[in-house]
């Protein structure tokens, strides 16, 4: 059974660093690209960046360029996320998603709270 | 960048109803459209891929059209369990993927 378990709520002040992890287990963890997803309390989805496994080829939606850093440990199949100045406008639930063959998000993780705040 | 233009952004429909949702793509993306549900504190499932291809398992009144700029979703016999938020993304060009702005559906 494919399965995306992404860590814990965190809870961070303006300015810290952090990293959030997304697991991926029961396919071939190389030979997929997974994708993070943003979504804003009460807000609609946004697309992050996505990267292969395989090679760690990371690619970034322009409107995430140069915010945030996304990278691979293949030896533990995990994908993470990372930030190293947090903003409050950071405040939001963070999904990581697997693309499929076909193009579409087919397997996503339960996503990961992030709270920014002073 | 591709942006897509979703509407509406919320709708009520009574139950057995037939309701559409259109997104419009900034460019032609031929059919690489997919649209997916959200229920409330819940991740995203994909619903249809490739414009108009149904996800194995989601209930056949969902179906999706389309190609170029225009696409719609259109769930047929509306259910009390359809209550959720539906987002259209176009994946014509890796990384700039991008969502419609959601379209919340309540029943009446």
């Amino acid at each position: 059974e494919v399965q995306l378990v992404q860590s814990g709520p965190e809870v961070k002040k303006p300015g810290e660093s952090l990293k959030i992890s997304c697991k991926g287990s029961g396919y071939n963890f190389d030979t997929y690209w997974i994708g993070w997803v943003r979504q804003m309390p009460g807000k609609g989805l946004e697309w992050m960046g996505v990267i292969f496994p395989g090679d760690s080829d990371a690619r970034y939606s322009p409107s995430f360029q140069g915010q945030v850093i996304i990278s691979v440990d293949k030896s533990i199949s995990v994908v993470y996320l990372q930030w190293s100045s947090l903003k409050a406008s950071d405040t939001a639930r963070y999904y990581c998603a697997r693309r499929s063959r076909w193009g579409y998000l087919g397997y996503w993780g339960q996503g990961t709270l992030v709270t920014v705040s002073s | 960048d591709v942006q897509m233009t979703q509407s509406p952004s919320s709708l009520s429909a009574s139950v057995g109803d037939s309701v559409t949702i259109t997104c419009q793509a900034s460019q032609d993306i031929s059919t690489y459209l997919n649209w997916y549900q959200q229920k409330p504190g819940k991740a995203p499932q994909i619903l249809i891929y490739d414009a108009s291809n149904l996800e194995t398992g989601v209930p056949s009144r969902f179906s999706g059209s389309g190609s170029g700029t225009h696409f719609t979703l259109t769930i047929s016999n509306l259910q009390p369990e359809d209550i959720a938020t539906y987002s259209c993304q176009q994946y014509d060009n890796l990384p700039s993927w991008t969502f419609g702005q959601g379209t919340k559906v309540e029943i009446k």
